[in-house]
């Protein structure tokens, strides 16, 4: 089945910028999204990427894909304590489907002062 | 912005009772989701609906799970008799249609089977 594999703790000092990485093997991946999960709380969708693009800027946001390689980045910068949370990588494929995402385990992100 | 919208926020049950889980979906959304994450664990599948109907489901998803639209606005989660591993949150989604890029989620319920 499909699987996503992100490492599991990145540490960054305040104002430093940040790159999360992420691995897919669904080549028929079409969208791949970043979530945010901070403490006891929700899932908050923070950009997505289209598998026909390579990169994506959204603010202090850059989204690379490498869909040759199946590889996504997230990279945050001037990161900031506020940033501290569990980041998930996640994709879904099938064009015109409806399918289900499947989950990266998260990286936990610490911002140190 | 619209959101997905969960409760309870928070349950504790015991073992063996019954809970239902509720969801308001955002409201000309047409699929919708509910995942799990046991505790410092991935967030998984646990079943798609569509159309009155389960589109697909996970083997997570055994008999003791079973997911309704009662009526049009709310999508529930029941788990007929509750176990310890059943403890995670529940996260609730929903997407507009099939080519629809963003799948909403909710803020989770956490359920603890004591």
């Amino acid at each position: 089945g499909e699987d996503v594999e992100q490492s599991l703790f990145l540490s960054v000092r305040e104002g430093d910028s940040s790159v999360i990485n992420c691995t897919y093997t669904d080549s028929s991946s079409t969208y791949l999204y970043w979530y945010k999960q901070e403490p006891g709380a929700g899932l908050q969708l923070l950009t997505y990427i289209f598998s026909n693009m390579d990169m994506k800027q959204d603010q202090r946001l850059t989204v690379l894909l490498n869909k040759k390689d199946k590889h996504l980045s997230l990279r945050i910068a001037d990161t900031q304590t506020g940033d501290s949370a569990i980041y998930f990588c996640a994709e879904r494929g099938g064009a015109g489907s409806a399918r289900q995402l499947t989950f990266g385990s998260g990286t936990q992100l610490t911002v140190l002062p | 912005e619209p959101e997905v919208t969960q409760t309870p926020s928070h349950q504790v049950t015991q073992m063996g009772q019954e809970v239902i889980l509720r969801c308001v979906p955002i409201s000309n959304h047409l699929y919708f989701y509910w995942y799990r994450q046991i505790l410092g664990q991935k967030v998984e599948f646990l079943v798609s609906f569509y159309n009155n109907e389960i589109s697909e489901k996970s083997e997570i998803f055994d008999d003791q799970f079973s997911v309704e639209r009662p009526d049009g606005s709310n999508f529930t989660l029941k788990i007929r008799s509750t176990k310890l591993e059943d403890s995670a949150m529940y996260f609730c989604a929903s997407i507009q249609g099939s080519s629809g890029n963003t799948i909403y989620f909710g803020e989770g319920s956490w359920l603890t089977v004591v």
